[in-house]
């Protein structure tokens, strides 16, 4: 199975602020990397696939880098609508397996 | 508008049975891959199985083999996990997601499962 390892597992950060959270895959993935925000009560919503493509809808404010094992996502000036926590997944095989997840807190 | 919608969710005791529905609109079912997805009470997101496009093969975290079931319905336009021997540990949201790359999910579907 691959591992996601995702980092750091939480921070905290200003409103303005720029956020970039980290992603490693145990073995390479190729781009088949995704990024997902998820607020409390809430079902992921999808910011990102393919390592660096925006969702429709999705404010470009967010973007995500990488290739083979090391990913980024960043989020370029942060809101109060991002805090929130972040997860990243692999398909590049089965099982398909996400990170530990990244939250996202206000300073 | 695409859309997903998890219902079946509940409280049974150890040992016993649910099946879940996934109902999808704005898209077909079988046109893609589609996946279940959970999370325990405070954890992360977990895998648990998933059905491709072409073919309708099946597969399996081992958490779930031997006991989960994945299916869909063309006709229903609808997926299905049919969870039989339920654990304690298999207490959770359970999603469904769209695609390889999760684009679109649902709202999720409670499962409790206690004694």
């Amino acid at each position: 199975d691959i591992q996601m390892t995702q980092s750091p597992p939480s921070l905290s950060a200003s409103v303005g602020d720029r956020v970039t959270i980290t992603c490693r895959a145990s073995q390479g993935i190729s781009q088949f990397l995704a990024w997902f925000q998820q607020k409390p009560g809430k079902a992921p919503k999808s910011l990102i696939y393919a390592a660096s493509t925006l969702q429709s809808g999705v404010p470009s404010k967010f973007s995500g880098s990488g290739s083979g094992t090391d990913f980024t996502l960043t989020i370029s000036s942060l809101q109060p609508e991002d805090f929130a926590t972040y997860y990243c997944q692999q398909y590049n095989s089965y099982p398909l397996t996400f990170g530990g997840g990244t939250k996202v807190e206000i300073k | 508008e695409v859309q997903l919608l998890e219902s079946g969710g509940g409280v049974v005791q150890p040992g016993g049975s649910l099946r879940l529905s996934c109902a999808a609109s704005g898209f077909t079912v079988s046109d893609f891959a589609m996946n279940w997805v959970r999370q325990a009470p405070g954890k992360g997101l977990e895998w648990v199985s998933g059905i491709s496009d072409s073919g309708g093969r099946t597969k399996y975290a081992d958490s779930a083999k031997g006991r989960f079931t994945m299916s869909r319905d063309k006709s229903k336009n609808t997926l299905y996990l049919q969870m039989n021997s339920l654990r304690v540990e298999d207490t959770a949201v359970y999603y469904c997601a769209k695609g390889s790359s999760g684009d679109v999910w649902g709202q999720g579907t409670t499962v409790t499962v206690f004694s």
